[in-house]
């Protein structure tokens, strides 16, 4: 079957940096997104990676390694307003969205 | 209006009940999804329209029933639910849901309880 892992809550400090993991096994492998959902509102898309590295969009950054089935977002100079759950999803060989439960982000003062 | 909009953001049905669910989009894609979302689990589709054509139905229970009249809107309708359908109900939309990486923007959803 298909499969996405993520820690289920995280806690970090305001100012800090967190990285939130995401490992996959899907039938095929077209792209990795990345989503930040607030409480009570829609998820927003925040990083798409579909080849190996690192990608890099102000604070926030996304890397992707292929042959480990491995994602991670990076989160730098956190805030308060960061305090969100994040969706990984991954697209498979139907190009269908594989979800994962959501990383619920804690960010204390 | 802009985005995705979904109405009502809360719902409360009896079983017996019928009700709809509406989404909107404002950003002339031609791709909408129905999504459920329960705590703690992840995203599960339900429903898929490219060009208003059904092509996605992941075994959902024949008590929900799409309809997509056009690009920019999507129903849900809804009957005879049972409590286990409490959820929070998202819309999204794309620019097209095969192969290229167009991500997909979600509405606000509707937080639905089944008494």
């Amino acid at each position: 079957g298909q499969n996405i892992d993520q820690p289920t809550e995280m806690t970090a400090t305001e100012g800090a940096i967190v990285q939130i993991n995401c490992t996959y096994q899907t039938s095929g492998f077209n792209g990795l997104f990345w989503y930040q959902q607030h409480a009570g509102e829609a998820p927003t898309f925040l990083s798409y990676n579909v080849l190996d590295g690192l990608e890099e969009k102000g604070r926030f950054s996304s890397f992707l390694s292929r042959s480990k089935g491995y994602s991670y977002l990076l989160l730098k100079e956190l805030q308060m307003k960061d305090s969100a759950s994040y969706l990984c999803a991954v697209r498979d060989s139907n190009y269908q969205l594989i979800w994962g439960a959501g990383t619920k982000l804690i960010i204390k003062p | 209006e802009t985005g995705v909009t979904q109405t009502p953001r809360h719902l409360v049905m009896g079983m017996t009940n019928k009700k709809s669910l509406k989404c909107e989009q404002h950003l002339g894609h031609n791709a909408m999804y129905w999504y459920k979302q329960s705590a703690k689990k992840p995203l599960e589709l339900m429903f898929v329209y490219s060009l208003e054509e059904r092509v996605e139905n992941n075994s959902v229970p024949s008590r929900f029933s799409p309809e997509c009249p056009n690009s920019s809107h999507l129903f849900l309708h809804l009957h005879t639910l049972q409590p286990e359908d409490s959820a929070l109900y998202l819309c999204a939309s794309s620019q097209d849901q095969s192969d290229l990486p167009y991500e997909q923007y979600f509405g606000p959803g509707t937080r639905l309880t089944v008494t």
